[in-house]
């Protein structure tokens, strides 16, 4: 079956530590997102890429780096300089194209710090 | 103040009875977006509208452009709808924004 594949889904991280949040998709679609959720708030965009090698920054994209190297793969690395990373963080794709069509999520990765 | 607003927030039915969830947004939209996350996390698209009226099994959804609102509708609730329902607008193309949930809770 297709889908969106986050792992792992609950990290824990230590101050002053980088950590990196997988998300692997086999829908082919070109379009990736990060989101970040907070409790009482809506998702909020991180990082987008709409096509391989290319990205743009969201609404919060202070404190984390993203890369898309492949299709499949736009992983999320959570810098030391974003000092409040407990939060939960979902992974989208889309396939953008004439008609409007839904984003597809994976099941989110919880971070905390230690 | 946010883009997409929704009501109510909390909203607690009986099973069986018939429960609307609004959603207002004060932009420009290419379509609307309907969303249940479950406890767990995980996050299932229902509907995507951009205009009229969309009908899955116990499920509709309405969407009123020129007012720039949307309706969630269950039918004879279940228990198994508990979940939280988000509302989210496709603007540009390829971005969308989203409104902070509808928490349901059906009691049995």
């Amino acid at each position: 079956d297709g889908g969106i594949t986050q792992s792992p889904k609950y990290l824990f991280r230590k101050e002053g530590q980088n950590v990196t949040l997988s998300c692997e998709q086999n829908l082919n679609h070109d379009a990736m997102y990060w989101y970040r959720q907070d409790p009482g708030q809506g998702l909020r965009l991180i990082y987008y890429s709409q096509i391989v090698n290319d990205f743009q920054k969201g609404d919060i994209a202070e404190g984390y780096s993203v890369s898309r190297e492949k299709k499949e793969s736009f992983p999320l690395t959570v810098t030391s300089a974003q000092k409040n990373p407990t939060a939960f963080y979902l992974c989208a794709s889309m396939r953008p194209g004439p008609g409007n069509q839904p984003q597809h999520f994976g099941d989110g990765t919880r971070l905390s710090i230690l | 103040k946010n883009e997409v607003e929704q009501s109510p927030q909390n909203l607690t039915a009986q099973e069986g009875e018939f429960i609307t969830i609004n959603c207002s947004y004060s932009v420009g939209i290419s379509a609307l977006h309907w969303l249940q996350q479950h406890p767990g996390g995980g996050i299932v698209s229902l509907f995507m509208l951009s205009s009229g009226k969309k009908k899955h099994g116990r499920l509709i959804a309405t969407i009123n452009i020129q007012e720039k609102h949307s309706s969630l509708h269950i039918t004879a609730s279940h228990p198994r709808d508990s979940a939280v329902y988000i509302c989210a607008v496709l603007r540009g193309g390829n971005q969308f924004y989203f409104g902070t949930g509808t928490s349901l809770t059906v009691i049995p």
